[in-house]
């Protein structure tokens, strides 16, 4: 079965300061994709970034990092300098390569950036 | 492109009464999925059509919940009847399915269904 685990329920941190969003994934899959989902406060869910498993390198796009290691099975978000608005909630999400095109979702990780 | 439209946005109904949400996914694309979010349980997957047609339901709750998608650019999802349990915010999305592998869902606003 699948899961996607995000340990960190709610973050809050000071305007300009870096922070790190955590991602742990389960599969029995050797082929898979990943991605990150936001959800500002007006309730939409916005795609990120998409990786599939045959790729582990580094992505950055602008203030955005992503750190895609499979040694730990993890998949983690960065964000520099934060912005208020970047407050929103961060989803992680896993979806098999074959067949189904089914997302499985993470709890959501909360991120508040203060002024 | 408008991108995925659910209509209502906002529905508030009384227990036992029928609930219809709506969606138009984006044009060409092949899959359509159905989800719930509530605060306990997060985002979960119901239901998804791929051309129309059902291939997974094994998320839909129970009997009280039917999807149909009588065409490739509408769908529907009914609650009959309702219950308070049933309270969240339903999202559509919609995806291509042309390549193999996962393809990137574009979601809906999503409707916001209590029942009281």
């Amino acid at each position: 079965a699948q899961k996607v685990t995000q340990a960190q329920t709610e973050i809050s941190v000071v305007e300009k300061e870096d922070v790190t969003l955590d991602c742990v994934y389960e599969t029995r899959d050797t082929t898979y994709y990943l991605f990150w989902y936001k959800q500002p406060p007006s309730g939409e869910l916005v795609f990120l970034i998409r990786r599939n498993s045959f790729d582990e390198q580094n992505e950055i796009s602008g203030r955005y990092s992503w750190n895609f290691q499979k040694s730990t099975s993890s998949f983690n978000f960065t964000i520099t300098a934060s912005q208020v608005v970047d407050s929103a909630v961060y989803f992680c999400a896993l979806s098999e390569a074959q067949g189904a095109q089914k997302l499985v979702f993470g709890q959501g990780t909360r991120l508040t950036i203060n002024p | 492109d408008a991108g995925v439209i659910q209509s209502p946005r906002h529905e508030v109904t009384e227990m036992g009464q029928e609930v219809t949400l709506r969606c138009k996914p984006i044009s060409g694309h092949d899959y359509l999925f159905w989800y719930r979010q509530t605060m306990m349980r997060g985002l979960e997957l119901l239901i998804y059509f791929n051309n129309n047609v059902p291939i997974d339901d094994s998320g839909m709750p129970e009997d009280r919940f039917s999807a149909k998608m009588p065409n490739a650019s509408f769908s529907t999802l009914k609650i009959q009847p309702s219950e308070p349990r049933d309270s969240a915010v339903y999202f559509c999305a919609s995806s291509l399915g042309r390549y193999s592998g996962a393809n990137v869902l574009t979601f809906g606003a999503g409707s916001r269904l209590t029942v009281l």
